[in-house]
């Protein structure tokens, strides 16, 4: 069964550095997103991306985050400046969209700001 | 915006008892419901879903129903096992906007063998 992988598994980081968070979404979606989770609490949306630009975003993805896909295959979020706060398990999603209305998500990557 | 508030945020139950989680939401452009099961450090695992034009959904142990008018909609868990223990979301997105999909704040079911 197809499904959305996710690298690293855990980084850790140094306040101030840049991170990246690689994605790679099942082959045939349209819609890909962001998602983040703080120790304990619920799935956050962040940014959702379609079409090779980004769809909609919350408040929490400020101008220190930014996503990408480089090349048709990869889906990165890259965050410019870490702040302790960013610290949170990432998952990607991906979808169809049409109407299975299903989003898959990948293992997560756990970043650790210090 | 959507918001979907859920409740309890914690749940206790014995052994072979039902559990009920209950979700309402905000945008009456959803039309998409699913749960999630999530396991300690692993990711969010879809266990149902419910379209905006079915009023109730069954597999297995798991039910979900759906109200649209009242916008709520509840997971029921029958004879419940220790292996459903884990935190459960329930969720609302508007599917054909290939819109987000927006989380409630979790409820952390607990059964007691």
């Amino acid at each position: 069964e197809p499904e959305v992988t996710q690298t690293p598994s855990h980084q850790v980081t140094q306040m101030g550095q840049e991170v990246i968070l690689r994605c790679v979404p099942i082959s045939n979606h349209l819609y890909f997103y962001w998602y983040r989770q703080i120790l304990g609490q619920k799935v956050e949306f962040l940014v959702s991306f379609y079409n090779n630009e980004i769809s909609e975003k919350s408040e929490i993805f400020d101008d220190q985050f930014s996503v990408e896909r480089p090349d048709g295959s990869n889906f990165t979020l890259k965050i410019r400046s870490t702040k302790l706060e960013d610290s949170a398990m990432y998952f990607c999603a991906s979808g169809t969209g049409g109407n299975t209305g299903e989003l898959f998500f990948g293992e997560g990557s756990r970043l650790t700001v210090l | 915006g959507e918001n979907v508030e859920q409740h309890p945020s914690t749940l206790s139950v014995q052994e072979g008892d039902s559990a009920v989680i209950k979700c309402t939401y905000s945008d009456s452009a959803s039309n998409y419901f699913p749960w999630y099961k999530q396991e300690l450090g692993k990711r969010p695992q879809l266990i149902i879903d419910i379209r905006s034009n079915v009023g109730e959904k069954k597999d297995q142990r798991i039910a979900v129903t759906l109200n649209k008018t009242a916008k709520h909609f509840s997971l029921h868990i029958t004879e419940t096992q220790p292996e459903d223990s884990a935190v459960y979301f329930c969720a609302a997105r508007d599917y054909n906007q290939g819109g987000k999909l927006i989380f409630g704040q979790g409820t952390e079911l607990s059964v007691k063998p």
